[in-house]
C-alpha cells in the first residue's frame, strides 16, 4: 500500500462545474498538507497549504483536511478551462514530503 | 525574483556517462530537495538537505549523489547513468521542513 493514494482520474467536467479531488494517506505522522497544480511540461505550482483539520478557502479553491480519517480534498468552484491540469496532493512530516500520483483534470468550455 | 532555477532544461546521455544537475534558489530557504517524476508514479524524493552542510536520503537514492554547495545551491549527480534514470527531475526548496515547498521548472533527462 502506498503512503499516499490519489484518485487517478482522468476527470472531465463542463465549465462552471464544482470539482472534487481527493487523497488518502496512511502515515499519521504527516502534519502538513499541500495541493499543487501542474501544467504539461511545467513544474508543480503551489495552490494550497494547510496544517490543521478543517477547511481553508482561497478564491475558488477550498482545501479540506480530516486527520482522523486521514483524508484530504481540494474543491474547485466555477471551474474554468484554464484549470485543466494535473493536481497533486502532498503531505509532509519534517523534510519527508510525499506526493500522490496526481489527478488529470480537463474542464471543457 | 526567479525562485528555484534548474539547469539544464533538457539532456540526453548515453548509458554510463555522468552528469550534474544544478539547482539554485533565491528565497533564502534552508531546505532543498531533489525529486524525480515518472508517469503514474508521482513525485518521488531522491535526496534532501535540511540545511547547508547536511544531506539525507529519500525514497529512491540509489545511483545518485548530492552536494549542498552553499545555502543557495543543491546539485544532483549521476555517476554512471542508466536507462532507468530517464525521468523528469525537479528541485524544490522550503524555508523549513514544516513550510510549503516551491519547485523549479524541471530537467528532462533521457538516458539511451
Amino acid at each position: 500500500q502506498k503512503e499516499v493514494e490519489q484518485d487517478p482520474g482522468p476527470l472531465s467536467v463542463p465549465e462552471g462545474a464544482i470539482v472534487s479531488l481527493n487523497c488518502t494517506y496512511s502515515n499519521s505522522a504527516f502534519q502538513y498538507f499541500m495541493w499543487y497544480r501542474q501544467y504539461s511540461r511545467k513544474g508543480p505550482e503551489l495552490l494550497m497549504y494547510t496544517y490543521s483539520s478543517g477547511n481553508k478557502e482561497d478564491g475558488r479553491f477550498t482545501a479540506q483536511v480530516d486527520k482522523s480519517s486521514k483524508y484530504i480534498s481540494l474543491f474547485i468552484r466555477d471551474s474554468q478551462p484554464s484549470d485543466s491540469a494535473t493536481y497533486l496532493c502532498a503531505m509532509r512530516y519534517n523534510n519527508d514530503m510525499r506526493f500522490g500520483a496526481g489527478t488529470r483534470l480537463t474542464v471543457k468550455p | 525574483n526567479a525562485g528555484v532555477t534548474q539547469t539544464p532544461k533538457f539532456q540526453v546521455l548515453k548509458t554510463g556517462q555522468s552528469m550534474t544537475l544544478q539547482c539554485a534558489q533565491d528565497m533564502n530557504h534552508n531546505s532543498m530537495y531533489w525529486y524525480r517524476q515518472d508517469p503514474g508514479m508521482g513525485l518521488r524524493l531522491i535526496y534532501y538537505s535540511a540545511s547547508e552542510g547536511t544531506t539525507d536520503k529519500g525514497e529512491v537514492p540509489n545511483g545518485y549523489n548530492v552536494s549542498r554547495l552553499n545555502k543557495r545551491e543543491f546539485s544532483l549527480r549521476l555517476e554512471s547513468a542508466a536507462p532507468s534514470q530517464t525521468s523528469v527531475y525537479f528541485c524544490a526548496s522550503s524555508e523549513t521542513g514544516y513550510t510549503e515547498a516551491f519547485f523549479g521548472q524541471g530537467t528532462r533527462l533521457t538516458v539511451v
